[in-house]
């Protein structure tokens, strides 16, 4: 079935460092792709998305491609800030609405 | 307010007893979900509504799960006879309308501690 894989956390990184986060995905058809961050205290939040292959999502200094031949999504920032500290969760969705998430990526970011 | 709403941000219960969540959508959104994540975990789908229909409701774990929006608003997710396997926080999300391709508005959660 349809499937998300991230990287395990904690990731752990000093402001200003850049910051990789992989996903991999495996689906049956054409997914849409998504970045959701989850910060302490707070709800799920859309940090990016890409909906065809090989389209460039970004938004608050994090971007991410749709890398159709990798089955990739991996999120990335030049420049990480104290503030960036939480959760960040990739997801698919393909045809239906519903999201598949991956376990989530907790991101510490140390001044 | 602007967001989805869920109400109570936290349940305590006993083993046994069925309880009962409540999602307001954003008004007008077509589509609502209801996702449950367990502790360290990624939100996992449970069920999906396009206004009172439900279309998709593969994510249930079992038949103690059932979910309701009978006006298309307003939705309830109830479990019964509660284990401690439910203990989760239990999301509700909607978008505006249906398409794999838009964002889903998630609220805070409720998160259900069975005892």
């Amino acid at each position: 079935g349809d499937s998300v894989t991230q990287m395990e956390g904690p990731v752990t990184l000093s402001e200003e460092a850049f910051l990789t986060i992989n996903c991999t995905y495996t689906a049956t058809g054409y997914p849409s792709l998504f970045w959701y961050v989850q910060y302490p205290g707070e709800g799920l939040q859309l940090l990016l998305k890409a909906t065809k292959a090989d389209d460039k999502g970004s938004n608050k200094g994090f971007e991410a491609t749709y890398r159709k031949e990798t089955t990739s999504f991996h999120l990335e920032k030049g420049s990480v800030q104290v503030s960036d500290s939480a959760v960040y969760f990739c997801a698919l969705s393909v045809n239906t609405d519903k999201l598949i998430f991956g376990t989530g990526t907790r991101l510490q970011v140390f001044p | 307010g602007a967001g989805v709403s869920q109400s109570p941000r936290y349940k305590v219960a006993k083993r046994g007893q069925d309880v009962a969540l409540r999602c307001d959508p954003i008004s007008g959104h077509v589509s609502l979900f209801w996702y449950q994540q367990a502790l360290g975990q990624g939100p996992e789908f449970l069920t999906y509504f396009q206004n009172e229909a439900q279309l998709d409701k593969s994510g249930l774990p079992s038949d103690r799960f059932f979910a309701e929006r009978p006006e298309g608003s307003v939705s309830t997710l109830k479990i019964q006879r509660t284990q401690q396997e439910d203990s989760a926080v239990y999301l509700c999300a909607s978008s505006s309308v249906q398409g794999a391709r838009l964002p889903q508005h998630f609220g805070d959660g409720t998160r259900l501690s069975i005892l």
